[in-house]
């Protein structure tokens, strides 16, 4: 049981360059969330997902794009990499559950450097 | 609207001696109250959580947390610590009453146990 599982782990790209980071799980979650972890920002919600077919902005969504692909895979896409996403990002799933009262399940994270 | 806070960036403390990371919270209704762990180049992994019930909530790695709704604390404790419970621990709450299911998240508290 793998969890949630994003790639790649690292990547460097240069301003102006465009990528997807991906994101998948097993859990059979219906909600699942991106996140940005700068320091001393904790943790920043960029986009999430309440249920497949559904998508809805975070607290930073500027500079982003997500596709709920199927109930598994929530991927980010950066279409003009700027320095100032230069962060690491970490996918999460969550049952909903009754209001909310269930954990959230954290992948490794994706370390992204944009010069 | 929800709010967490974690006053201290650092908590230092002696192996085998107790530990307490801080956690307050605001909400307009009743908190449901999480606790994560993170590791270096790991995601976060969830400890415990407060929903409802019994104010001291067990959870892994001999870690407990004690809800407080006069104070609106959630201190995370733990009897005597571990040279490998050093982390970054993330307290987070939403509000159970209603709105968003989805949890603030606080910025972090860096536990380093000195052997």
């Amino acid at each position: 049981n793998a969890g949630v599982t994003q790639t790649p782990k690292f990547q460097v790209l240069k301003t102006g360059q465009s990528m997807t980071l991906q994101c998948a799980q097993d859990m059979n979650h219906n909600s699942m969330y991106w996140y940005r972890q700068d320091p001393g920002m904790g943790l920043r919600l960029i986009y999430y997902s309440a249920s497949e077919g559904t998508t809805d902005k975070g607290e930073v969504p500027n500079g982003y794009n997500v596709s709920r692909l199927n109930k598994r895979e929530f991927s980010l896409r950066l279409e003009s990499a700027a320095p100032s996403q230069t962060s690491v990002y970490f996918c999460a799933s969550s049952e909903r559950g009754a209001q909310g009262n269930q954990p959230q399940h954290f992948g490794d994270g994706t370390r992204l450097s944009i010069l | 609207a929800q709010s967490v806070a974690q006053p201290e960036d650092q908590v230092n403390v002696a192996e085998g001696n107790p530990l307490t990371v801080k956690c307050t919270y605001s909400v307009s209704g009743n908190p449901y109250l999480f606790w994560y762990v993170q590791y270096p180049n790991r995601g976060l992994q969830f400890l415990l959580k407060y929903i409802t019930g019994d104010n001291l909530v067990k959870g892994s790695y001999g870690f407990e947390a004690e809800f407080n709704k006069s104070q609106t604390s959630f201190h995370l404790k733990k009897p005597s610590a571990l040279v490998s419970d050093s982390a970054l621990y993330f307290c987070a709450v939403r509000d159970g009453t209603g709105g968003s299911y989805i949890p603030t998240f606080g910025r972090g508290t860096s536990l380093i146990v000195h052997p």
